[in-house]
């Protein structure tokens, strides 16, 4: 079974409406967790990085949100742009481990 | 600038050719790693290497091999024993943190068919 869960698989948005992006793990211990923005033919970039003491965290029209006490993470994406329409990642690192767990990605696609 | 260069981009290959794939970094990282991403379907870590001359296998080693002679450069061979190789391939470096917090720099991948 796999670590890290992702929701919805993928979703079509028009431009300029928000959405948010769903992420549930079940590793553990916990050390940290970072959502990657992958644009398609590309490698992964990082948009930031969520440790156990962090709720929220933004990054411009991006915000990671953490709960870690139930072990979901979410991304929100504001007045979504064009350039947004990207495989978006959810990476788990566990402590002690160096060993990540990785989500299979929301796939987002943002339509004029 | 700093970063990963892979290449080639894009590589054909017929059945039973052994391939191998580049990747370079100038980051002065300590650990690279070596990633296949299918189609619906989460990375998959093929081999890590945390230093020079040391390299582990990952999850899905088998019908890879890799060499770390250099800091800079961790190449991956895809051998003709692997039996479906068609698949993006991404190569990521990182620097050792104590608890592991380091962000993954990836390359921009390699895509390798087989014909």
């Amino acid at each position: 079974k796999n670590q890290v869960e992702q929701s919805p698989q993928s979703l079509i948005i028009l431009e300029g409406k928000n959405c948010t992006l769903q992420c549930n793990y079940t590793v553990s211990p916990f050390s940290n967790l970072r959502w990657y923005k992958q644009d398609t033919g590309r490698g992964p970039v990082s948009l930031t990085i969520m440790t156990f003491s962090e709720n929220t965290k933004s990054n411009g029209r991006y915000t990671a949100t953490l709960d870690a006490d139930t072990k979901q993470s979410s991304l929100h994406i504001t007045a979504s742009q064009l350039s947004d329409s990207a495989s978006y990642i959810c990476v788990v690192s566990a402590r002690g481990n160096n060993r990540l767990a990785f989500g299979k990605g929301n796939q987002v696609v943002v339509i004029p | 600038d700093g970063g990963i260069t892979q290449s080639p981009k894009y590589l054909f290959r017929k059945e039973g050719q052994n391939v191998t794939l580049s990747c370079e970094q100038n980051l002065n990282h300590d650990a690279m790693y070596w990633y296949r991403q299918d189609p619906g379907q989460g990375l998959r870590l093929i081999y890590y290497s945390q230093i020079v001359n040391d390299f582990q296998k990952g999850d899905i080693a088998e019908g890879y091999s890799v060499s770390r002679e250099k800091k800079e450069s961790f190449p991956l061979t895809v051998t003709s024993a692997q039996k479906n190789p068609t698949a993006f391939y991404l190569c990521a470096s990182k620097q050792a943190s104590g608890e592991n917090t380091g962000e993954l720099f990836f390359g921009e991948g390699s895509r390798l068919t087989v014909l």
